[in-house]
């Protein structure tokens, strides 16, 4: 049972250009989620999607995309990589439940340094 | 926009030390978690709470959410190296649906 796991694990990029961040869970969760972590700011939630087929913004989406391509997997795009970019990128999932919060289960991180 | 307040952000003590970190805000919560995270991995969830007054238990662990659930609090008694990492308390809104706010975290060095 792998969970929750991300490509790439690191990755550098130079102003101005594009990525994806492919992430995949094999538990079945409704909900799928791409936060960043930066120091000294615990993890802010850049998108979610409660469930297959919708997707929302959460609270710092600027810059970039997401696509639930299926239950199982939710990607992050960069289409114009800028430095304040440069993070480490998380994606979680859980099942969707309203009100009380279920576990989130975390991958394991994309490190993402933009030049 | 919920906000959580974290204290201290950093925390370092010698082993068989206790210790207590804090989570408040000024909103309410539905229900709130807090997260382990060690170098290099993501966080692991350590416990929920939903009840406000609630305490609950984990070993040396002892997590409290406050009455009015605006606040939360984890102590650690006879820390251990072990204990060392990232501690992040995290809260979800009643109207959310699973979407959780993350306090800042506060990291914890226990030394030998």
């Amino acid at each position: 049972n792998a969970g929750v796991t991300q490509t790439p694990k690191f990755q550098v990029l130079k102003t101005g250009q594009s990525m994806t961040l492919q992430c995949a869970q094999d538990m079945n969760h409704n909900s799928m989620y791409w936060y960043r972590q930066d120091p000294g700011m615990g993890l802010r939630l850049i998108y979610y999607s409660a469930s297959e087929g919708t997707t929302d913004k959460g609270e710092v989406p600027n810059g970039y995309n997401v696509s639930r391509l299926n239950k199982r997997e939710f990607s992050l795009r960069l289409e114009s990589a800028a430095p304040s970019q440069t993070s480490v990128y998380f994606c979680a999932s859980s099942e969707r439940r309203q009100g009380i919060s279920n576990e989130q289960y975390f991958g394991p991180g994309t490190r993402l340094t933009v030049t | 926009t919920q906000l959580l307040e974290q204290s201290p952000q950093f925390l370092s003590i010698q082993e068989g030390e206790n210790l207590t970190v804090y989570c408040n805000s000024s909103s309410v919560f539905s229900s709130l978690q807090w997260y382990r995270q060690e170098p290099g991995e993501g966080p692991v969830l350590l416990v929920t709470v939903v009840t406000g007054g609630e305490v609950k238990k984990l070993k040396r662990l002892t997590f409290q959410f406050g009455d009015a659930r605006k606040d939360s609090s984890l102590h650690i008694t006879a820390a251990q190296p072990g204990d060392t990492g990232l501690y992040l308390c995290a809260g979800t809104g009643g109207t959310s649906y699973g979407k959780l706010t993350f306090g800042q975290g506060t990291i914890l060095t226990v030394h030998p």
